[in-house]
């Protein structure tokens, strides 16, 4: 099946910094979307991205599926991003989403 | 509100006890699935349905069974053969119609099963 691989694993940011987070995919797509997982579980949707770019805000997402990844972009970052970032990608005919491990990111004031 | 509602937040099982976790949908979505995650770890699909009467095993179907009755509801029945069942349980649903492009998934808030 398709793989999922998100790095870094861990972040640690000073509030205000910038950060990129990256998606890379072994297979091609027809849907790829990034999620926020909060402290208490959540599970966020941030973007429905299978190619392009998109901007949300200080979020921001581009996939080049041709070359199978896509990033993820926080810009000015608050507390309040803290959490787990997750990839996770479908391949096309297939029927369900495959997660990545996921990016810790903790932003400290 | 339009959403997906899964119940209850907080759930204790005890050694040998089938435990049934609830997920409902208003979004009039076609494909609901259950997800499992463990501490520190990613999403793992445990089953899916595209339609009613009709599901599929996901990656980690074993010891868990499911039922789709209703377009909206999905439950997941955790049974005694599943021996590691303490994770937190995550149900999504999604439009997914033959002949239109693939729609994301949206999640409800999630079910923590421990055992006693």
């Amino acid at each position: 099946g398709i793989q999922v691989e998100q790095s870094p694993p861990d972040l640690i940011l000073q509030e205000g910094a910038n950060s990129t987070l990256r998606c890379n995919f072994s297979d091609s797509v027809n849907n790829l979307q990034w999620f926020h997982q909060n402290p208490w579980g959540q599970l966020i949707n941030l973007f429905y991205i299978p190619s392009g770019t998109k901007q949300n805000g200080r979020l921001s997402a581009t996939t080049v599926a041709t070359e199978r990844y896509s990033l993820l972009y926080i810009s000015s970052s608050q507390t309040t991003d803290s959490g787990v970032y997750f990839c996770a990608a479908r391949r096309i005919s297939q029927g369900n989403l495959i997660f990545g491990k996921g990016t810790k990111l903790s932003v400290k004031p | 509100d339009g959403g997906i509602t899964q119940s209850p937040k907080y759930l204790f099982r005890k050694e040998g006890q089938n435990v049934t976790l609830s997920c409902e949908q208003n979004l009039n979505h076609d494909a609901m699935y259950w997800y499992r995650q463990d501490p520190g770890q990613g999403l793992r699909l445990i089953y899916y349905s595209q339609i009613v009467n009709d599901f599929q095993k996901g990656d980690i179907a074993e010891g868990y069974s499911v039922s789709r009755e209703k377009k909206e509801s999905f439950p997941l029945t955790v049974t005694s053969a599943q021996k590691n069942p303490t994770a937190f349980y995550l149900c999504a649903s999604s439009i997914d119609r033959r002949g239109i492009i693939p729609q994301p998934q949206h999640f409800g808030d999630g079910t923590r099963l421990s055992i006693l």
